[in-house]
């Protein structure tokens, strides 16, 4: 049974750049959250996703954009990227949103 | 907005001692999860509590719900070396889906 599955695992942009990262969620898992992890802190979160639509929303900038897939796979876009976005960024599933969440090895953003 | 806040934020301890790591909100919260990462990894999913005054177990790892449900408490008895990792409190509040994390207690183990 496999878990949630990112991609890319690592990823170089320079400022100003986009990107796109990738989540597969685990099997039997119908909702995808975001978080963005900076060294040494806490999971911050982004967004979260449910039935294609973003239920709630976190302190990003609209930088940060997400879409759900109806295979439950999701996508987070990032626009006009900083170098404070810089981060680890874990996609996390869960049956309904009140269980606990399988999380991804994330993507390890860096920006130059 | 929702904060959680935990404490302390490093702890070292000898092989073999007990360790504690506690979780306070500034709101009430629906429920409560605790997480642990392992060095280089990611968030990996212990437990949830529910209940006001909730206690469940988990071998030698004892999480606690306060009657109040703002604060939680997780304790660690006879700590291994397996046990080494950042611990992170999680909690959601009543009508929200979003799940807010703590800085997490970084634990080290000294064999």
């Amino acid at each position: 049974d496999a878990g949630v599955t990112q991609s890319p695992t690592h990823l170089i942009k320079t400022r100003g750049q986009q990107v796109t990262l990738r989540c597969s969620p685990k099997s039997g898992h119908d909702t995808v959250s975001w978080y963005q992890q900076a060294l040494g802190q806490g999971p911050q979160f982004i967004f979260q996703y449910y039935e294609e639509e973003e239920r709630q929303r976190g302190n990003f900038p609209d930088r940060f954009s997400g879409h759900q897939f109806p295979n439950y796979s999701s996508e987070l876009n990032v626009n006009a990227l900083l170098l404070g976005d810089s981060a680890l960024y874990l996609c996390a599933s869960s049956l309904r949103a009140n269980y606990g969440y399988t999380f991804g090895s994330g993507t390890r953003l860096t920006v130059v | 907005g929702q904060q959680v806040m935990q404490i302390p934020q490093y702890q070292h301890v000898q092989e073999g001692e007990d360790f504690t790591t506690y979780c306070n909100s500034s709101t009430t919260l629906s429920n409560i999860q605790w997480y642990k990462q392992r060095p280089g990894g990611h968030p990996v999913f212990l437990i949830q509590l529910v209940k006001s005054g909730e206690v469940k177990k988990q071998k030698r790892l004892t999480f606690q719900f306060g009657e109040a449900k703002k604060n939680s408490s997780l304790h660690i008895t006879a700590t291994q070396t397996t046990d080494v990792g950042t611990y992170f409190c999680a909690g959601r509040k009543g009508g929200s889906e979003k799940l807010v994390f703590g800085k997490g207690t970084k634990l080290t183990v000294n064999p």
